[in-house]
């Protein structure tokens, strides 16, 4: 089944501590993103990557670090200077990113960070 | 400017009603595409229908239409005989070709009355 993996569901952290989220796809997307949203709130842009070892920062980029060494796989790292890491975070994926198309983004299931 | 708005916070429709959620966006780029979410209480975002900035014909997708209106700039979407399932939060975004990134508005939550 091709689809968009995030591990783990639920993550509780110490406050101070680096945590990375897992961010896997088998759709032969070129395009992954990151977003983070908060309780009654959109979706906001962390980092988006367009290929492979290349990638971009969102909106707020301040306190994440993101790696696109393979195709299938875009993890994210909250680090300690991320100052209200608790979210849930979401991954997602699109086709193309070349601005001659215009491809719908599938996502994952998300991730709920919570730092005590 | 916000590039996506939706103004509805909160919408209630009695199950098999129609409800239309309403959208509104901001580019100077001729092409563009528009796309609405699901987002259920389980927090995963499920795509639901999309509509070109040169599409001639308003999208639909089963129960869902997407209600374009270019001059005006805004992309409503229409859901028919709404049932308990749709109950959700329910996003609009934008892409433009120009661009690569993908707009989001703040969302509005839609409760099916029994």
């Amino acid at each position: 089944d091709g689809g968009i993996t995030q591990s783990p569901k639920y993550l509780f952290r110490k406050e101070g501590q680096n945590v990375t989220l897992s961010c896997e796809q088998n759709l032969n997307h070129d395009a992954m993103y990151w977003y983070r949203q908060d309780p009654g709130q959109g979706l906001r842009l962390i980092y988006y990557s367009q290929i492979v070892n290349d990638f971009q920062k969102g909106d707020i980029a301040e306190g994440y670090s993101v790696s696109r060494e393979k195709k299938e796989s875009f993890p994210l790292t909250v680090t300690s200077a991320q100052k209200n890491p608790t979210a849930f975070y979401l991954c997602a994926s699109s086709i193309s990113a070349t601005v001659y198309r215009t491809d719908t983004q599938y996502f994952g299931p998300g991730t709920r960070l919570t730092v005590l | 400017a916000q590039k996506i708005t939706q103004t509805q916070p909160g919408m209630f429709v009695q199950e098999k009603e129609a409800v239309t959620l309403d959208c509104t966006y901001d580019t100077s780029d001729p092409s563009y595409g528009l796309f609405w979410y699901k987002q259920p209480s389980s927090g995963e975002m499920i795509f639901l229908i999309y509509q070109g900035s040169y599409d001639q014909q308003n999208a639909t997708e089963g129960r869902y239409s997407l209600n374009f209106q270019k001059a005006r700039k805004s992309a409503n979407l229409v859901i028919s005989a709404s049932q308990l399932g749709d109950s959700a939060m329910y996003f609009c975004a934008m892409r433009e070709m120009g661009g690569n990134q993908f707009y989001f508005g703040t969302g509005t939550s839609l409760t099916v009355i029994p």
